[in-house]
């Protein structure tokens, strides 16, 4: 399995330009979660699916930002507009319904960072 | 909410010595677990605890889980330059897929 991948690796924008990172879960994986990482605040949840479903959203810090996931192989996060302040590195993750059985976690997608000029 | 904490945020550590990472939770946690973030990297699963007490080993790296299950540790022995990077502990409340990390420690080893 290639595991989990996100696209683009590197986004560099300007301030109030959309900005769409895409996920690709591993197949059979029905939990997928979207983070968002800085030196200040760490690994904060933002949203995360269940059977593509959204579950929690009580993470997205506002409006401008919106997730959706039409199928089970692919997820989006959408920033529009975008600020400064969004700069980040963004991890997609996924995990079987298992989790809780089973030794296993999450497995996470090589990020993407975003930067917002 | 939830919170986890992590102590130390920083560790500077002699190759060959010891190392140890705290994790403790507001609530009581059905589960927790633990990653490893190389610098640059994503975070890596390393294990998952789920059991009052439980201690777990993978080659020198030791797992606690606390009694009560709101505490961890991860400890290392015999630090090697490999072992560079940032470890998370993130826990679960009860039936729960939603972990929440610790802010991590950030291991340096120093040659």
């Amino acid at each position: 399995d290639a595991g989990v991948i996100q696209s683009p690796r590197h986004e560099v924008t300007e301030m109030g330009q959309e900005v769409t990172l895409r996920c690709k879960p591993i197949s059979g994986h029905d939990y997928l979660f979207w983070y968002r990482q800085t030196m200040m605040r760490g690994l904060e949840l933002l949203i995360y699916f269940n059977n593509n479903v959204p579950i929690d959203d009580s993470g997205m810090p506002e409006d401008r930002f919106s997730a959706k996931m039409p199928n089970a192989s692919f997820s989006t996060l959408k920033i529009q507009p975008s600020e400064p302040r969004d700069s980040a590195v963004y991890f997609c993750a996924s995990t079987p319904s298992e989790l809780l059985l089973v030794n296993y976690g999450y497995t996470f997608g090589s990020g993407t960072r975003l930067t917002v000029v | 909410g939830q919170q986890v904490m992590q102590i130390p945020q920083y560790q500077h550590v002699q190759e060959g010595e010891d190392f140890t990472t705290y994790c403790n939770s507001s609530t009581t946690l059905s589960n927790i677990q633990w990653y490893k973030q190389r610098p640059g990297g994503h975070p890596v699963f390393l294990i998952q605890l789920v059991k009052s007490g439980e201690v777990k080993k993978q080659k020198r790296l030791t797992f606690q889980f606390g009694e009560a299950k709101k505490n961890s540790s991860l400890h290392i022995t015999a630090t090697q330059t490999t072992d560079v990077g940032t470890y998370f502990c993130a826990g679960a409340g009860a039936g729960s897929y939603q972990l929440t990390f610790g802010k991590g420690t950030k291991l340096s080893v120093i040659p």
